[in-house]
């Protein structure tokens, strides 16, 4: 039933490996986004994709990419983690201008 | 650069007092208005919404107050609950993109 659901919840990895956060939504939205949350709250767009197209790019390191399969799934995958890409990372959805709709989050912690 | 600059960052309320957090923005552009709700642990919820052609709307007891001329809005939190308890953020955008831009967020508490 949960219309913006991601995965994993939290993933704890070291500096230098690689890892994935998948996410998926059921509310047949078109567009898709990633936002990054910081310690102190603060929360930042980081991609959109509208119907499986790239729209919003910010100012994120190449090391983060995402990667839409279709347009119920936007992946994140990041490379060579480093200690400040630790925070939450929130999937959103929303169609055309309506509201967005946020996952849970996954809470990302670099060692 | 921050376009949408929130206040205050934290705040402490009597159960049943009114919680008031503003907001100013930068971008003449923007014309959608939205409030967030975060509980921690979850994803930000869309709380209550308006558009610039109106100064004030109602849900309940959540109203936002919006100032085109001021480039301020603010939201009003009445009878605040213990349940209310969580971190609001305010947000904007434009008609001409669909980048939302947050503030820095208001952490509430209510103590009972």
């Amino acid at each position: 039933d949960t219309a913006v659901s991601q995965t994993p919840k939290y993933l704890v990895t070291q500096m230098g490996n690689d890892k994935s956060i998948k996410c998926e939504q059921n509310l047949g939205h078109d567009t898709m986004y990633w936002y990054k949350q910081d310690s102190k709250k603060f929360l930042k767009i980081m991609f959109s994709y509208n119907n499986k197209e790239l729209i919003i790019n910010e100012t994120v390191p190449n090391r983060f990419s995402p990667k839409s399969p279709d347009k119920a799934h936007l992946n994140l995958h990041i490379n060579s983690l480093e200690l400040g890409d630790s925070a939450v990372y929130f999937c959103a959805s929303s169609q055309r201008e309506g509201p967005l709709h946020f996952g849970n989050g996954t809470r990302l912690t670099v060692t | 650069q921050q376009q949408v600059k929130q206040s205050p960052q934290s705040l402490i309320v009597q159960k049943g007092g009114i919680s008031i957090i503003n907001c100013a923005y930068e971008n003449t552009a923007f014309d959608y208005f939205p409030w967030y709700q975060q509980f921690p642990g979850k994803g930000p919820a869309l709380l209550i919404a308006i558009r610039p052609d109106v100064s004030e709307k109602k849900e309940g007891r959540f109203t936002i107050s919006f100032n085109k001329s001021a480039k301020q809005f603010s939201l009003h939190i009445m009878d605040s609950q213990p349940g209310d308890s969580a971190t609001y953020f305010c947000a904007a955008i434009g008609a001409a993109g669909n980048k939302l831009t947050f503030g820095g967020g208001t952490r509430v508490l209510v103590k009972p």
